[in-house]
């Protein structure tokens, strides 16, 4: 089944920097969706992106897609330690379920 | 405003012990359904997805099983639970008519097979 890759696994900054996290898919997608989970719990939705779109903005969040190389990136900017948490690529799947990659894991440190 | 329910929020069971877990979606109707497995340290796992009432799809060949009596109802369920269905269970849901399924999940279930 196709599914997104994220790249690093682990990612550890201090806070006030940037960070950025990569996914790689396998198959053409008509969207990305990024999510968001903190330890413990179920997932949160961030931020969905379209074929069509190449960026999109929400708060301190911005994505990128590249469909030419089937990746996209998500980046937080001034991260601070209540962003530590593991995020997950998702791709379309099946025409109404999602696939998951394996997520980054980002520790902010303050 | 929707929200989603899981119960019990954790679980420990024995070897060859039945398994059932239950989500319940309230405030929409008619929404797409999600069981998906993450073991530790690990990705999400789609197991079930449904969009009707006894319409239900596995991805994972195993012995575990889903329902959809109701419409807002899931559940996961198992005759003999194996060690290797220790996890943390995620249900979600997502509208059905959008074309585009942003899924809203519940807080999951910590299952350990002991």
């Amino acid at each position: 089944s196709q599914q997104g890759e994220e790249d690093p696994q682990a990612l550890s900054i201090q806070e006030g920097e940037n960070a950025t996290m990569n996914c790689s898919y396998k198959t053409s997608i008509n969207n990305l969706q990024w999510y968001r989970q903190n330890s413990g719990r179920g997932l949160v939705h961030l931020i969905l992106i379209r074929s069509n779109e190449r960026e999109k903005h929400s708060g301190r969040l911005r994505v990128t897609l590249d469909t030419s190389k089937k990746s996209s990136s998500l980046l937080i900017t001034a991260s601070r330690a209540a962003d530590t948490a593991s995020y997950f690529c998702a791709t379309p799947w099946a025409s109404t379920a999602l696939i998951f990659g394996k997520g980054t894991t980002l520790s902010v440190s303050s | 405003s929707q929200t989603i329910h899981q119960w019990p929020a954790t679980l420990v069971q024995p070897v060859g012990s039945p398994l059932s877990l239950e989500c319940t979606v309230e405030g929409t109707s008619n929404p797409n359904l999600y069981w998906y497995r993450q073991a530790a340290g690990r990705g999400l796992q789609l197991l079930f997805y449904s969009v009707g009432i006894g319409q239900i799809s596995s991805e994972v060949p195993q012995n575990l099983s889903a329902s959809r009596p109701q419409d807002r109802q899931f559940i996961l369920s198992s005759k003999k639970l194996l060690l290797s269905d220790s996890g943390f269970y995620l249900c979600a849901w997502s509208e059905r008519t959008s074309g585009i399924y942003e899924q809203y999940f519940g807080p999951g279930t910590r299952l350990t097979v002991t």
